[in-house]
């Protein structure tokens, strides 16, 4: 069983259409993150959810905006899509750090390529 | 100065050598640490966690130092599989994860 799953693992789509990323998780985390790695390999939080509310959002631009339907699933839509989106995005979920470990367990990233 | 900083190789090892890598961080309340094993085009995946009094896992030891905020990797033995881009990862608080921008690891026959 896939613990962390997002759709679609591939993503090509032309500047300025709008498009969603979906992401589960079946490992009863409480928290859930977005990340984005660029072209250099850096990656970089964007956004953190613990139990369907915002906790983090790394000053990412408004045309990203995050969607927790419920703490299994963090749902990622982007407006606009410009070049410079265009990146390996990963959902991540840990669970509460009531003993300090949180550990984040990775999807398998979505390649979105802007053209 | 980045939060996380780390070497970013490549380095190049022969089968059987050991290997070390070094990560600062800049957040000295920081609350924990990681060592994450990414290979080409896959996600990162845990390697190991960091505890102060040093951890081995096989032929795999972390060790931090909360003075010097330092962290490290020493990997001995290496074998060809080991070849991947290692991410020091520290956990700033509030559940924030922040990844170091990785050490490449190439390890020939």
């Amino acid at each position: 069983d896939t613990a962390v799953s997002q759709t679609p693992k591939y993503l090509v789509t032309q500047m300025g259409n709008d498009k969603s990323i979906k992401c589960e998780q079946n490992l009863g985390h409480d928290t859930m993150y977005w990340y984005k790695q660029d072209s250099k390999k850096f990656l970089k939080i964007m956004f953190s959810y613990n139990n369907k509310e915002l906790i983090i959002n790394e000053t990412v631009p408004n045309r990203f905006s995050p969607k927790s339907p419920d703490k299994a699933h963090l749902n990622l839509h982007i407006n606009s899509l410009e070049l410079g989106d265009s990146a390996v995005y990963f959902c991540a979920s840990s669970p509460v750090p009531g003993n300090g470990n949180t550990e984040a367990f990775f999807g398998q990233g979505t390649r979105l390529t802007v053209v | 100065r980045k939060e996380v900083e780390q070497d970013p190789g490549p380095f190049n090892v022969p089968e059987g050598a050991t290997v070390a890598f070094n990560c600062t961080y800049s957040n000295s309340a920081s609350q924990s640490f990681f060592w994450y094993r990414q290979d080409c085009r896959k996600e990162p995946k845990l390697l190991m966690s960091v505890y102060s009094s040093g951890n081995e896992d096989g032929r795999f030891t972390a060790q931090l130092n909360r003075a010097s905020q330092y962290i490290s990797l020493l990997i001995r033995d290496s074998k060809l599989s080991d070849s991947a881009t290692y991410l020091c990862v520290v956990n700033t608080g509030f559940q924030k994860l922040v990844f170091g921008t990785g050490t490449r690891l190439l390890v020939s026959p």
